[in-house]
């Protein structure tokens, strides 16, 4: 059965330091998002992505945080300079279409922790 | 913008016992509604979705749920809970956001442990 998949699957990084998490979304889907999960909070929108550009991002998506589809398989997310509270669970999703009633197909996630 | 509430951040159920999750909704436009699973150290997992149409829905592991629309509720549930049951649930409702794209906003969350 076709997966989304992300690397690495934890990840500590230093604050200040940049960290680019990695997805690759399930092969014939257009429409690509990142969500993140504080530790014991909900599961917030980050951004969506569909033919190379940004189509909506949330107010957590500020200047630090960047996404890119640099090939045809991969699409990532940058924080350019992290903050200790970037700790989070990150998981990447996709869906075939933009419609509400199609399913996003989600990662297993990327857990960041800031030190 | 639309929203879910998700009563009970954990709920504890003997195996064999009745699963009964809660969430309620709202929401300005007719609502699309999933149930989603995640297991330790896992991704989400999609449990079952509401669109249109017939308003009890079956999903995967024996879990359904019924979308009341007076009651703005979704509950989950199954007849007879398993060990393997043991996860975090969500509730989500799908948002359209401008261009016309999906937006999911989740629930809380609430865990799930089965008592053998």
């Amino acid at each position: 059965e076709p997966e989304v998949t992300q690397t690495p699957s934890h990840q500590v990084t230093q604050m200040g330091q940049e960290v680019i998490l990695r997805c690759v979304p399930i092969s014939n889907h257009l429409y690509f998002y990142w969500y993140r999960q504080i530790l014991g909070q909900k599961v917030e929108f980050l951004v969506s992505f569909y033919n190379n550009e940004i189509s909506e991002k949330s107010e957590i998506f500020d200047d630090q945080f960047s996404v890119e589809r640099p090939d045809g398989s991969n699409f990532t997310l940058k924080i350019r300079s992290t903050k200790l509270e970037d700790s989070a669970m990150y998981f990447c999703a996709s869906s075939e279409e933009g419609q509400r009633n199609t399913e996003a197909f989600f990662g297993q996630g990327t857990r960041l922790t800031v030190v | 913008a639309q929203s879910v509430t998700q009563l009970g951040s954990h709920v504890s159920v003997s195996e064999g016992a009745l699963v009964l999750l809660r969430c309620n909704y709202s929401s300005s436009v007719p609502p699309y509604l999933f149930w989603y699973v995640q297991y330790p150290n896992q991704g989400l997992q999609l449990l079952l979705k509401y669109t249109t149409g017939a308003t009890l829905v079956k999903g995967i592991n024996g879990f359904e749920a019924e979308f009341k629309k007076s009651e703005t509720s979704f509950h989950l549930t199954k007849p007879s809970a398993h060990m393997s049951d043991a996860a975090e649930y969500f509730c989500a409702v799908s948002d359209k956001i401008a261009g016309g794209y999906q937006k999911v906003t989740f629930g809380t969350g609430t865990k799930l442990q089965v008592i053998p």
